[in-house]
């Protein structure tokens, strides 16, 4: 397998753009993680989704960020309109389990968004 | 709210040293505690996971305890590698909390030659 795919690596764009981050989990897991990684606030869970329905969305940051997972293949996390304080690390992670069943979270490699 | 703080931030030591890393928790109510090493650039991988039952974990080089009561986890590293060098993050989950992690603030951890 694969691992977990994230897409693009590198995002730079400006202020004010739609940005759209994607992950396709690792085949047969039924959980998907959405993470984010600052140096002032560390890594942050955003949103987690079982069999395709999101679970808790409680950190997500605001109205501008929402994620979508249309499949058990994909995922979505779109930010719109970025802002600076936005740039960030975003990580996806998947688990065949979830973490409350004592499984193992695999992390992709994270898209480095940088807004200007 | 769950506060998790590791120390040091930073550490250098030479080739072949035993170390440990230190993590602390706020609330012991804890359902699991996980050990992540991360390069630069890269994600997460796991190392070593322990359940709220369990006292310790080897892998390895790697031993990992917890303990609950005193709201520490010890990460042992022994006879240090370059290879180690990387930044290391513990993380757990509540009773009750279902899939959420929180992570600590994580040790860079260099290992000299």
């Amino acid at each position: 397998d694969a691992g977990v795919i994230q897409s693009p690596r590198h995002e730079v764009t400006e202020m004010g753009q739609e940005v759209t981050l994607r992950c396709k989990p690792i085949s047969g897991h039924d959980y998907l993680f959405w993470y984010r990684q600052t140096m002032m606030r560390g890594l942050e869970l955003l949103i987690y989704f079982n069999n395709n329905v999101p679970i808790d969305d409680s950190g997500m940051p605001e109205d501008r960020f929402s994620a979508k997972m249309p499949n058990a293949s994909f995922s979505t996390l779109k930010i719109q309109p970025s802002e600076p304080r936005d740039s960030a690390v975003y990580f996806c992670a998947s688990s065949s389990l979830g973490l409350a069943a004592g499984d193992e979270q695999f992390f992709g490699p994270g898209t480095r968004l940088t807004v200007l | 709210k769950q506060e998790v703080t590791q120390i040091p931030a930073a550490l250098s030591v030479p080739e072949g040293e035993n170390l440990v890393l230190n993590c602390s928790f706020t609330d012991s109510a804890i359902y699991n505690l996980q050990w992540f090493r991360q390069d630069p650039g890269k994600g997460l991988t796991s190392l070593l996971l322990i359940q709220s039952s369990q006292r310790e974990q080897t892998s390895g080089r790697l031993n990992a305890s917890l303990d609950k009561s005193s709201g520490r986890s010890t990460l042992y590293i022994a006879a240090s590698q370059p290879g180690d060098s990387a930044t290391y993050l513990c993380a757990d989950i509540l009773t009750g909390g279902g899939n959420k992690l929180t992570f600590g603030t994580g040790t860079q951890l260099k290992v000299e030659l």
